[in-house]
Formats: structure tokens, sequence, C-alpha cells
């Protein structure tokens, strides 16, 4: 595609509930990341995928987040049992490859609202 | 730990004048700089990319500097315009983006 897609763009949820995020990649892009913006906080890393493998899931919060991406494309960001602490901006990202020399392009995110 | 630091915080000016935003970070242990603009609401946009082995880029009246060894990157915007208002962000990337927390700017006319 011709940006890095994101959906939902707004979410609400139930405190407890699942969440499943998505994202689609730029074609072609085989790294690709996400992130999380809580209100009035910096971006925060959760976690790295290069091609369908993680080898950097260092952000991800508690045992409650998971994300996979399957066929090197789509990736999903999963929250279980939500919590209101949960509720922030998550952004993906996407790049050609893996660093150094790569330029990273963003979504625009899912606004995920835990009630 | 790699840290990222913005100045200032937020900045308001004038239409028509240049701007200096400055960003610092802790390790030069980086592969590349990259300047993204964010509006209300809305994901990131890339600006410019600088490599490690770079001194400066430029896109437009935007132009980065990055000096590697002191751990300091400036973005230039030259005749700003009411249009450049938005959240301005820097990011060294080791192998992810470590961000700095955005020079919030509002150019008025």
């Amino acid at each position: 595609g011709a940006g890095v897609s994101q959906s939902p763009s707004n979410k609400v949820t139930e405190k407890g509930k699942d969440v499943e995020l998505r994202c689609d990649p730029i074609s072609g892009h085989t790294a690709l990341y996400w992130y999380r913006q809580s209100l009035g906080q910096g971006l925060e890393f959760l976690i790295y995928f290069q091609g369908n493998s993680a080898p950097d899931k260092s952000g991800l919060p508690s045992d409650r987040f998971s994300a996979e991406r399957t066929g090197g494309s789509v990736s999903t960001l999963t929250i279980q049992r939500t919590q209101q602490e949960d509720s922030a901006v998550y952004l993906c990202a996407s790049s050609l490859g893996a660093p150094p020399n790569t330029e990273v392009f963003f979504g625009q995110g899912t606004r995920l609202t835990v009630v | 730990k790699q840290e990222v630091t913005q100045i200032p915080a937020a900045l308001s000016v004038p239409e028509g004048e240049n701007l200096v935003l400055n960003c610092s970070f802790t390790d030069s242990a980086i592969y590349n700089l990259q300047w993204f603009r964010q509006d209300p609401g809305k994901g990131l946009t890339s600006l410019l990319l600088i490599q490690s082995s770079q001194r400066e880029q430029t896109s437009g009246r935007l132009n980065a500097s990055l000096d590697k060894s002191s751990g300091r990157s400036t973005l230039y915007i030259a005749a700003s315009q009411p249009g450049d208002s938005a959240t301005y962000l820097c990011a060294v990337n080791t192998d992810k983006l470590i961000f700095g927390t955005g020079t919030r700017l509002q150019v008025f006319p």
C-alpha cells in the first residue's frame, strides 16, 4: 500500500476485555515496529519484527501484551484483560529493512480508550 | 541507557522567523537520526533522515545537522509558516528508534 495502515483508528473497550489492533506495513517493508504514546508522554517502544520474527520485544509492558506477524506483512498487537492504564495511541511503523540505514514510516495510529 | 532530550519543549514565533530546534543524545553509538513532525491527533511524518556518517541533510526549508561525537542534532526551519505548527520529534536509531519528548511549535500569522 501507499503507507502504513492501522485499524481501527479508534477503539473504546471495557476494562477486562481483550482487544486486537492491526497494522498493514508498506508493501515490501520487512521491518515492523509497535510504539505506544500515552497522553502527554513520549513514544514508548513495544516490539520490533524483522520478517515474522521478533528479535526485540523488550518494550512489552506485561504478559497481557503480545504481538504476532504473519507472512512477513500484517501484524496484530493483542492486549488481554485491558486496564485503564492501557489507554493510549498505539502506533505502528515499518521500514524497508533492518537498521541501520533505513527510514522508518509511521501509520496514523489506533486510539485505545479503556473505560 | 540511551536518553534523548529536546530543547525547547515549546516555542511560539511570528511567521517568517528562522528557527532552530535542538536534540541531544547520551550515547553516540547510533546508526542514524530521524526528525519527524506530529500534528495533533495524527501519526508521525518523517521529515529528514541523517546517517551516522553524514553531517547534514536538507529538504526544502528544512536543514538538519548531526554531530555524533558530541551527541547533538539541530533542525533548522527557514522562513517559518503557520503550516509548520506541529510537534517536532527527533529519534536516534540503535536497533530501534528512541524518541525525545518533542518541541511543540506554534507559528502565528
